[in-house]
């Protein structure tokens, strides 16, 4: 059984600062990995996908991937109130790249003003 | 910017009654999917499609599950006979030829079954 698992939280920090989400997943051979973001009663928003180790920046978001720890993680620089959501990591999970996504159970922010 | 559109926002049937979901995918996208999330857990997978066939599946989805492109735009999931454990938020995605597959989610259909 393929696993992603996370932190569920709740992590709290203040505005302006950088948060931090982790993410491990089982599955040696997963290729492609995602972040979502996902506000209460919404759908899931993707906000970053990586693929080869070491980091992808975005804007306020930096995306880490150690494939030999099978660690995936996103940080978050100057935090604002407006990132508060549940953010869910995802790995490819299927034999082709066009398959299946597996999600974790997510990591609840809260960003304090 | 384009986006994965779904109907209905919110769907309540009785149990045994036959529902269908739709989506409208992103239009040059290839790859379709259907996840759900029940309220409280994790988004599962349900079923993906590609070029007209189902190309895989997850054990929630049994043969009470269709998943049809009628069209050149539409995609739904049928539940045939729909049970009190369907209940969840149904969740369509698309995603395009290219290496990494980055799925793009729908707004969601809220399937309430009594």
């Amino acid at each position: 059984q393929k696993e992603v698992e996370q932190n569920s939280g709740p992590l709290s920090v203040p505005e302006g600062a950088i948060a931090s989400l982790n993410c491990t997943y089982s599955d040696r051979g997963s290729q492609s990995f995602f972040w979502y973001r996902q506000y209460s009663g919404k759908s899931p928003e993707l906000i970053m996908s990586i693929y080869s180790n070491g980091d992808k920046e975005d804007g306020r978001f930096t995306a880490q991937l150690n494939k030999a720890s099978q660690y995936v993680s996103l940080l978050i620089r100057d935090s604002q109130p407006s990132d508060s959501a549940t953010y869910l990591c995802a790995v490819n999970g299927g034999k082709t790249s066009y398959d299946k996504v597996i999600f974790g159970p997510g990591t609840s922010l809260s960003v304090i003003p | 910017e384009p986006e994965v559109t779904q109907t209905p926002s919110h769907q309540v049937t009785q149990m045994g009654q036959e529902v269908i979901l739709r989506c409208v995918p992103i239009s040059n996208h290839l790859y379709f999917y259907w996840y759900r999330q029940i309220l409280g857990q994790k988004v599962e997978f349900l079923v993906s499609f590609y070029n007209n066939e189902i190309s895989e599946k997850s054990e929630i989805f049994d043969d009470q599950f269709s998943v049809e492109r009628p069209d050149g735009s539409n995609f739904t999931l049928k539940i045939r006979s729909t049970k009190l454990e369907d209940s969840a938020m149904y969740f369509c995605a698309s995603s395009a030829e290219g290496l990494v597959h980055e799925q793009y989610f729908g707004p969601g259909t809220r399937l309430t079954v009594t």
